[in-house]
């Protein structure tokens, strides 16, 4: 499995953006980067996933370099309810075969948000 | 639909006790996995059903874990003669079949083995 490296822990206050960045400089041309995030005592929660192109969504952005060796998650205004684990990973296409459906978590990034 | 549910939240056992927990993906999901989680840790895989298929093990699992998933449905993994080592999260996660899903999962089974 392709690897990613995040940083072990950020902090942010509430009500700023945030940048979470994840090195991903293994990546093959087929894998999705995908984020999730785990508040605490919950189950991980999906975030937002991409492949080439930045991506939006409700939750968050998701920046991707142009050579696709990094990311970066973007959460426009932290609140509280974003304390949590989040986690990068690196996961190939569905349809391509091999052991694609499965995710492989590291240990990702304790995000604290002061208030 | 509300969502992958988990039962029992927790449970605690005695060191060599058998234990089975439960899992109910959302309807109509047919890809369903199983990880664990151990403190401090990021979930790790232990193994993925395709509707009553378990088409994957990881090398995690030891021979006294199985799981099940008949009719396709709900999904069970069954720890027999327990150690203080399967003391962990188990969660459970479903997707639908598509080219990139994502994965929604529970909000686990917490094992604590005394």
């Amino acid at each position: 499995d392709a690897k990613t490296t995040q940083p072990n822990s950020m902090e942010s206050n509430e009500e700023e953006p945030v940048h979470l960045p994840c090195n991903h400089s293994t990546i093959s041309g087929t894998d999705y980067i995908h984020w999730y995030r785990q508040l605490p005592s919950q189950g991980p929660e999906y975030v937002i996933h991409g492949l080439t192109s930045n991506v939006n969504n409700r939750m968050a952005s998701l920046a991707i370099a142009e050579d696709r060796k990094s990311s970066t998650l973007i959460l426009h205004r932290a609140t509280l309810r974003d304390a949590a684990v989040y986690y990068c990973i690196l996961r190939g296409a569905l349809n391509s075969g091999g052991s694609n459906y499965k995710l492989t978590f590291g240990k990702g990034t304790l995000l604290t948000v002061n208030p | 639909d509300t969502g992958v549910s988990q039962n029992p939240r927790h449970k605690i056992t005695k060191r060599g006790q058998n234990v089975t927990f439960r899992c109910d993906p959302i309807s109509e999901h047919n890809r369903l996995y199983w990880y664990r989680q151990t403190l401090g840790q990021g979930p790790e895989f232990l193994t993925y059903f395709q509707n009553e298929a378990q088409l994957e093990k990881s090398r995690l699992l030891s021979d006294r874990f199985s799981a099940e998933r008949p009719k396709g449905s709900f999904s069970t993994l069954e720890i027999q003669r327990t150690e203080q080592g399967d003391s962990a999260m188990y969660l459970c996660a479903s997707s639908s079949t598509g080219s990139n899903t994502e994965a929604f999962f529970g909000q686990g089974t917490r094992l604590t083995v005394v």
